[in-house]
């Protein structure tokens, strides 16, 4: 079963500064994974999906990447803001005989982002 | 586009009560529909599995006599909570995905309900 884990569970950096979340995935039969952020008890925001085919994706200061042969995914966020405080969260979904599954997800990453 | 909604956005009742959460999708047409739960501190556990016009696929775990969903159209799914007790609070998600049964498309978001049992 896939199994999806985030690395640091939390993160706490002053504004401006350039920072890297972690996402690894137990099996790489996946055909997407995306990211997304989600704001204290409010739903999900995708921010950014990438196909299994592809290596990276890109979205004004929001860089993803995905290694599926690793089992590895990141999340790089340029000259950060305190707008930019959430939870992240990485989900890997996987190829099924009737079609994709729902989303595996993390336990995600909790960023705060200093003034 | 893509817009999925819920409603409510949250829910208190009592337990022993039953409570539905709805989840649409407004511009689209939803085949598949797809259920998550959060607990505090915690990330989102699909619950269950929906395509329209057939049974829910329930995940390991969850009671699908006690989580009743229904898919009856292309644009709504309903989850009844039944016989609610206080360790069924949680913050519930809806996804819903358009395309034939057995595509790969984009899932799409609700912004979720929140119950709460006393």
């Amino acid at each position: 079963k896939q199994e999806v884990t985030q690395i640091p569970a939390a993160l706490s950096v002053p504004e401006g500064e350039n920072l890297v979340l972690n996402c690894s995935f137990t099996d790489s039969a996946i055909y997407n994974l995306q990211w997304f952020r989600q704001d204290p008890g409010k739903g999900l925001t995708s921010l950014l999906l990438i196909q299994s085919s592809q290596r990276e994706q890109t979205s004004g200061r929001l860089n993803a990447s995905l290694d599926k042969s690793s089992g590895r995914s990141t999340l790089y966020i340029a000259a950060s803001q305190p707008g930019d405080s959430a939870t992240y969260l990485c989900a890997a979904n996987m190829y099924s005989g009737g079609g994709a599954d729902g989303l595996t997800f993390g336990k995600g990453t909790h960023l705060i982002i200093q003034p | 586009g893509a817009v999925v909604s819920q409603h409510p956005s949250w829910v208190i009742c009592k337990s022993g009560t039953s409570v539905k959460i709805e989840c649409r999708s407004l511009d689209f047409q939803a085949t598949t529909m797809f259920w998550y739960r959060q607990f505090p501190k915690q990330s989102l556990m699909l619950m269950a599995t929906s395509n329209e016009g057939s049974k829910a696929t329930y995940e390991q775990g969850v009671e699908k006599d006690k989580f009743l969903i229904n898919h009856a159209s292309l644009t709504l799914s309903t989850l009844t909570v039944t016989s609610a007790h206080p360790e069924d609070s949680s913050f519930y998600i809806c996804s819903a995905r358009e395309g034939e049964w057995g595509s790969y498309n984009e899932q799409f978001f609700g912004p979720g309900t929140r119950l709460t049992v006393l």
